[in-house]
């Protein structure tokens, strides 16, 4: 059974510091995405990453995949508020691309 | 462009009532799929229609959920005797259908069960 865990699973930071939130998966795949959710709110699709050593990156964050160690990383450059959500990595590990989600990692930005 | 709609936004039903919750895909996505999510369990595969082959209901909970999906577009997933533990936001996502293809995900129907 595939196992995605994040981590942290809350992270308080200050407006201007960087951070990276981890995503370990425990089966082979060379397919995993980046989604973020606001309270209440659905589920927006941030990166999709296809392949051993992707990086995609949009303003301030930045998503790579290292499938040999079942490991992706969201680093957040110089944070700012509008960040504040909840992050989810999400494993596809077979042609069905049925996704099996992280924990979530709930993202607060204090001004 | 439109998205994924979904309906009812939020559904209170009691303990044994059935329900029966709407998810509109993208317009031309082949693939519709189905998540819950809810405090205990996160964020769970349910079921995921592809074209004209048969579903994969290897995350369906118990046979009191059922989906169905009408001429490859709209889908509908039933809980028949619904119990407390029902209670969570169901989730419905559409892609182009091929692999390694970004799912859009509606609004949710947030489904309680008194």
């Amino acid at each position: 059974e595939l196992k995605v865990e994040q981590n942290p699973l809350f992270l308080s930071m200050q407006e201007g510091k960087n951070y990276t939130i981890y995503c370990n998966y425990s089966t082979t795949s060379d397919r995993l995405y980046w989604y973020r959710q606001d309270p209440g709110k659905s589920l927006e699709s941030l990166f999709v990453l296809l392949s051993n050593g992707a990086v995609k990156q949009e303003g301030r964050l930045m998503a790579s995949l290292d499938t040999k160690a079942r490991l992706s990383t969201l680093h957040i450059t110089a944070a700012v508020h509008d960040l504040s959500a909840t992050y989810f990595c999400a494993v596809d590990p077979g042609t069905a691309s049925k996704l099996t989600f992280g924990t979530g990692t709930r993202l607060q930005v204090t001004l | 462009g439109a998205g994924v709609s979904q309906s009812p936004s939020n559904k209170v039903t009691e303990k044994g009532k059935d329900v029966e919750l709407r998810c509109d895909p993208i317009s031309g996505h082949t693939a519709l799929y189905w998540y819950r999510q809810s405090l205990g369990q996160g964020l769970e595969f349910l079921i995921y229609f592809q074209g004209n082959s048969a579903p994969d209901k290897s995350g369906l909970p118990s046979d009191r959920f059922s989906a169905e999906r009408t001429g490859g577009s709209v889908s509908t997933l039933t809980i028949q005797r619904t119990q407390q533990e029902d209670s969570a936001v169901y989730l419905c996502a559409s892609s182009w259908g091929g692999t390694q293809e970004t799912q859009y995900f509606g609004p949710g129907t947030r489904l309680l069960v008194l």
